[in-house]
């Protein structure tokens, strides 16, 4: 079963539009990292969250952790053509009884219409 | 610089070929990373490396040799490989490996290789 999951898997939007990705976790969550991911190419890392009620912000993209840490989102303000791409949410799943493995969730495909 | 290296960009081999993907890193990190990502869907971990010991081998067919010469290099070997080992494999690495929740253990990623298994 995928442990994380986002929303909405797709979406397009009109530039200058603002926006927002989910990411839920049946889990508590811990160390939620977000990458983007250009099509066919490697992920670039975003930011990380660690404490529940934390917020991060990059240029125009805000990612927060919410209080019971089982769900994090994406905001990105005035959306621009080079916000395009595959957005990743990843967290760490026990990998059997040592060590931690990150996990990534199911992706969210954005389009930017100019 | 936060900069994984991994070459070749592109390769297309046949099932009897023997070929290997190179990946290196000079940010002095101790833990490096392959994943395979099918189209739309996400990396799947295949193998981790940390302090050039295999750490961890998520059941990957032994058609996929990993190797770790040195603390800047990982390689994957790959033989009699099949049409549907077709993906692209990515490489990261982080400063540790460990607890995922920790920042010292952000894992950063390459550009990946297009492998086409025909």
């Amino acid at each position: 079963s995928q442990e994380l999951e986002q929303s909405p898997q797709s979406l397009i939007v009109q530039e200058g539009k603002n926006l927002t990705i989910n990411c839920t976790s049946s889990k508590t969550l811990y160390g939620l990292y977000w990458y983007k991911q250009k099509y066919g190419e490697g992920l670039i890392f975003l930011m990380m969250l660690q404490k529940g009620g934390e917020e991060k912000s990059h240029e125009k993209i805000t990612a927060k952790l919410d209080e019971k840490k089982q769900q994090s989102s994406l905001h990105i303000t005035a959306s621009q053509p080079s916000h395009a791409g595959i957005y990743l949410c990843g967290a760490d799943i026990k990998w059997k009884s040592s060590g931690d493995k990150l996990t990534f969730g199911t992706g969210t495909r954005l389009a930017v219409r100019p | 610089d936060t900069e994984v290296t991994q070459t070749p960009k592109h390769l297309v081999m046949g099932m009897t070929n023997k070929k290997s993907l190179k990946c290196e890193q000079h940010m002095g990190h101790r833990a490096m990373y392959w994943y395979k990502q099918k189209a739309k869907k996400p990396p799947e971990l295949m193998f981790v490396y940390s302090y050039e010991k295999l750490s961890i081998n998520e059941s990957v067919p032994s058609r996929f040799s990993p190797e770790c010469p040195n603390s800047s290099l990982l390689n994957l070997h790959l033989h009699a490989l099949q049409p549907e080992d077709s993906a692209l494999y990515l490489c990261a690495s982080s400063p540790t490996e460990g607890q995922v929740k920790l920042a010292k253990n952000i894992q950063y990623f390459g550009a990946g290789t297009r492998l086409s298994v025909l």
